[in-house]
């Protein structure tokens, strides 16, 4: 498998200008997580679907912040108006999911790291 | 509340030395999940082990091994003989039955010097 996918690696954009993040799961994974890692508060989990629903989106900063899972192998993450205090590198993991979401591993992508000028 | 410790942010070691990165969690549950994954200045996070709270047997993978006592919450990670290589951020992190997110220690900044 070719592990978590994600696009772009890196974008760089101004302020004010919406940003879509892209994720693709492993295949097979009803799991799907999205991070937001800076060097100040370190990994924090944004949101996170099981089954292509959002289980938890209290980690979301605020309302220029959705995310999407239209089916099970495809995620957005969308900043809208972006700011610069969102630049930072942002992961989408995945996992198997089970009856406690997760306590199952996740496997993360390489990431997209953002900087809004 | 559940927490994850690692109170060394930094550490330098030469080469072919061990060392060891410790965790400490806090937690009421006595269900619960510990993970290490690893950083490299690449930047992708790797999974390196997942061990749940009644598997208190050690766990030895070539030149990594954990130590788990929940006598002292602890979930340590020693790596023998160290290289070059192993120069990553770890990050040790915990899920519990009573809040349903993986919470990231601080991660600890590991580098082996030639």
């Amino acid at each position: 498998d070719a592990g978590v996918i994600q696009s772009p690696r890196h974008e760089v954009t101004e302020m004010g200008q919406e940003v879509t993040l892209r994720c693709k799961p492993i295949s097979g994974h009803n799991s799907l997580f999205w991070y937001r890692q800076t060097m100040m508060r370190g990994l924090e989990l944004l949101i996170y679907f099981n089954n292509n629903v959002p289980i938890d989106d209290s980690g979301m900063p605020e309302d220029r912040f959705s995310a999407k899972m239209p089916n099970a192998s495809f995620s957005t993450l969308k900043i809208q108006p972006s700011e610069p205090r969102d630049s930072a590198v942002y992961f989408c993991a995945s996992s198997l999911g089970g009856v406690r979401t997760t306590q199952e591993t996740q496997y993360f992508g390489p990431g997209t790291r953002l900087l809004v000028l | 509340a559940q927490k994850v410790t690692q109170a060394q942010t930094e550490i330098s070691v030469v080469e072919k030395e061990d060392v060891t990165l410790d965790c400490v969690y806090e937690t009421r549950d006595t269900t619960y999940y510990l993970f290490w994954y690893k950083q490299p200045p690449s930047g992708e996070l790797v999974f390196l082990i997942r061990r749940n709270s009644f598997d208190e047997q050690n766990e030895i993978s070539g030149r990594y091994s954990w130590n788990f006592q929940k006598s002292t919450s602890s979930f340590n990670f020693t790596i023998t003989a160290s290289q070059v290589v192993d120069s990553a951020v770890y990050f040790c992190a915990f899920t519990g039955t009573s809040y349903d997110k993986v919470i990231f220690g601080p991660g600890t900044s590991l580098s082996v010097i030639p």
